[in-house]
């Protein structure tokens, strides 16, 4: 399976845009990329996926590079509530699976 | 709309006791489901998925085996626990679709003394 790198943790100040990286260098063509978060003692949370063109939703937006091996989630104004564990995952087609890394832990500071 | 169930939310259990934990989907058919464990710290690890009842794909060997009993129903056993069982259990579902997103229960946080 296509592994995706993110950094172990990242801090943002409140009210503030997030960008959070997320490299596949190995990602296919049939890779979709899903971005998930995960609050302390609760189940992950699906936030957006994508396949090559930028996409946007009501809690995040997600940048593709052109060339695929690379993509940021984009928190426009971070809130405490979005202090959470993200995960950059590939699905990988054919399978009838996702498999998490370790994410990324997003702090919020006031 | 669709709802998991999940449960118990917490269980401690001796080493060497049994394990059953149970997951339920409503709302929906014949949807996939699967077994996540999370350790203290640590990502989260695939066990289990199913696409459709008997149908069972086991990812990690190990001494807990998953059952589907019925289309909605999914329940996760051992028959003797490990120390190394402790973790965070999570059961999740998704429509039978390429590329659906996954809908998360609330978890099961299992220690084993």
């Amino acid at each position: 399976d296509a592994k995706t790198t993110q950094p172990n943790s990242m801090e943002s100040n409140e009210e503030e845009p997030v960008h959070l990286p997320c490299n596949h260098s190995t990602i296919s063509g049939t890779d979709y990329i899903h971005w998930y978060r995960q609050l302390p003692s609760q189940g992950p949370e699906y936030v957006i996926h994508g396949l090559t063109s930028n996409v946007n939703n009501r809690m995040a937006s997600l940048a593709i590079a052109e060339d695929r091996k690379s993509s940021t989630l984009i928190l426009h104004r971070a809130t405490l509530r979005d202090a959470a564990v993200y995960y950059c995952i590939l699905y990988n087609f054919g399978n009838e699976k996702l498999t998490f890394g370790t994410g990324t832990r997003l702090t919020i500071i006031p | 709309s669709q709802t998991i169930h999940q449960w118990p939310a917490t269980l401690v259990q001796p080493v060497g006791s049994p394990l059953s934990l149970e997951c339920t989907v409503e709302g929906t058919s014949n949807p996939n489901l699967y077994w996540y464990r999370q350790a203290a710290g640590r990502g989260l690890q695939l066990l289990f998925y199913s696409v459709g009842i008997g149908q069972i794909s086991s990812e990690v060997p190990q001494n807990l085996s998953a059952s589907r009993p019925q289309d909605r129903q999914f329940i996760l056993s051992s028959k003797k626990l490990l120390l190394s069982d402790s973790g965070f259990y999570l059961c999740a579902w998704s429509f039978v679709t390429f590329n659906e997103k996954l809908f998360f229960g609330s978890g099961t946080q299992l220690s084993v003394l």
